[in-house]
């Protein structure tokens, strides 16, 4: 089974408010932690990666916080607007297995109202 | 600058039809090359991962098969398509050190008909 799950499958938000996507994992041995997004009908694309010595990650108008004590990580993003609009996924790398690929969560749909 | 390109776009199969879909990558050696599929509505699970030619990792047992004949080109192939395989398929190449930042292609929506 994922080792990597999400709280809420949809998120809606105002333009402008701050969005906070979320994701509990289970893995201790994931050495990154990624989050994509993914717009109707394309392929994922890369936001921001974080390892997992690191607490916190800032990007444009977007911010990647982990805790490790709970497992849990977050997507914040500032001031959203309307293109932000998509399914995000978080998705794991776990360096020890030899496996080089990801593993990926189910996704939260974020909508941003107008 | 590196491109992914991915085909077809769509595609209507029968079921018992073979299935033969191609990714070819341009701008970079040596990638890792991966193949996702995703059912409506749900994340993506990862069926082959490729890190050099001839080199094929299968995921999950299924009715799927992968061959990377060629460093920058990742074929997804069936022999008989069963209905349950109908979804999105997606492409994906990282650079060999840094798995995290997977490019997608387009994605290929197969219905088993």
């Amino acid at each position: 089974g994922e080792n990597v799950g999400l709280h809420l499958p949809t998120l809606s938000v105002q333009e402008g408010d701050n969005s906070i996507i979320n994701c509990a994992y289970s893995n201790s041995a994931s050495d990154y932690f990624i989050w994509y997004k993914q717009e109707s009908g394309k392929g994922p694309q890369f936001i921001i990666d974080i390892r997992s010595n690191m607490d916190k990650r800032q990007g444009q108008r977007v911010t990647v916080l982990l805790n490790k004590t709970v497992k849990h990580l977050s997507l914040q993003i500032a001031a959203t607007q309307p293109g932000d609009s998509a399914v995000y996924f978080c998705a794991e790398n776990i360096e020890d297995t030899g496996r080089r690929a990801l593993t990926f969560g189910s996704g939260t749909r974020l909508q941003v109202q107008p | 600058s590196q491109t992914i390109h991915q085909w077809p776009a769509t595609l209507v199969q029968p079921v018992g039809s073979p299935l033969s879909l191609e990714c070819t990558v341009e701008g970079t050696s040596n990638p890792n090359l991966y193949w996702y599929r995703q059912a409506a509505g749900r994340g993506l699970q990862l069926l082959f991962y490729s890190v050099g030619i001839g080199q094929i990792s299968s995921e999950v047992p299924q009715n799927l098969s992968a061959s990377r004949p060629q460093d920058r080109q990742f074929i997804l192939s069936s022999k008989k398509l069963l209905l349950s395989d109908s979804g999105f398929y997606l492409c994906a190449w990282s650079v060999r050190n840094r798995p995290t930042e997977a490019f997608f292609g387009q994605g290929t929506r197969l219905t088993v008909v």
